[in-house]
């Protein structure tokens, strides 16, 4: 067990709908990533957030949008969903502000289906 | 920008030892290299990290040259269970201080009986 919650584990939802992830990092870790893997794709980076603010950001669609909140944890938004959002996204979390030699903690997992 | 190359798969038997090489031509001088492991349908675990010469653990060992543009990770005896996709990962520092921690196509390797 990581540490790292994220919830639903499944969400299956219909194209143009909006849908909300949710993550809480280990306890006493400030950084919280998001990723998303399909199956045809590797792990994509999205967005990083450090202790409530936005720290970095990857290919992340203007369709998604995401936040850090005063207890840490974070939510990741889709909107307008397509079918090829379907994907598993993975949160992480480390204890920092996401040095390189920072170790990252992986949750579960929640896996997004799109009809 | 600290791109890393690993081959996209291996295959291997149990009980042997298992060597998976990364490049990383463009590393910088702050970055250390991480390895990660991925069993289906779950997220990435940490294996191990290094800076330089050699690291290990009790579960494997990091291998990096003195130039540092590869690291090897070796897995000692392999099991069936080891049958997962490893990943590199060196820090992409571009954007100035923004540290975006990227992860490349990683490495499939399947332990056979």
């Amino acid at each position: 067990d990581s540490g790292v919650t994220q919830t639903p584990k499944h969400l299956i939802t219909a194209t143009g709908q909006r849908v909300t992830l949710r993550c809480s990092p280990r306890s006493g870790d400030l950084s919280v990533y998001w990723y998303q893997q399909s199956l045809d794709q590797g792990l994509q980076f999205l967005i990083q957030y450090y202790n409530g603010e936005e720290r970095a950001k990857g290919n992340i669609l203007e369709r998604f949008s995401a936040q850090q909140f005063p207890d840490l944890h974070s939510e990741l938004n889709l909107s307008s969903l397509e079918l090829g959002d379907s994907a598993l996204y993975f949160c992480a979390s480390s204890p920092r502000i996401g040095a390189t030699n920072e170790k990252l903690f992986f949750g579960s997992g929640t896996q997004l289906s799109v009809l | 920008l600290a791109k890393t190359t690993q081959p996209i798969s291996m295959d291997s038997y149990e009980g042997q030892e298992v060597n998976i090489t990364c490049s990383h031509n463009n590393i910088a001088t702050n970055d250390y290299i991480t390895w990660y492991q991925q069993f289906p349908s779950q997220g990435p675990r940490f294996i191990i990290q290094g800076y330089k010469t050699k690291v290990t653990n009790e579960v494997a060992s990091l291998f990096i040259p003195a130039d540092r543009k590869s690291s090897t990770l070796s897995l000692p005896r392999v099991s069936l269970s080891d049958t997962a996709v490893y990943y590199c990962l060196v820090g992409d520092l571009t954007g100035g201080a923004t540290n975006k921690l990227i992860f490349g196509t990683g490495t499939l390797l399947a332990v056979q009986p």
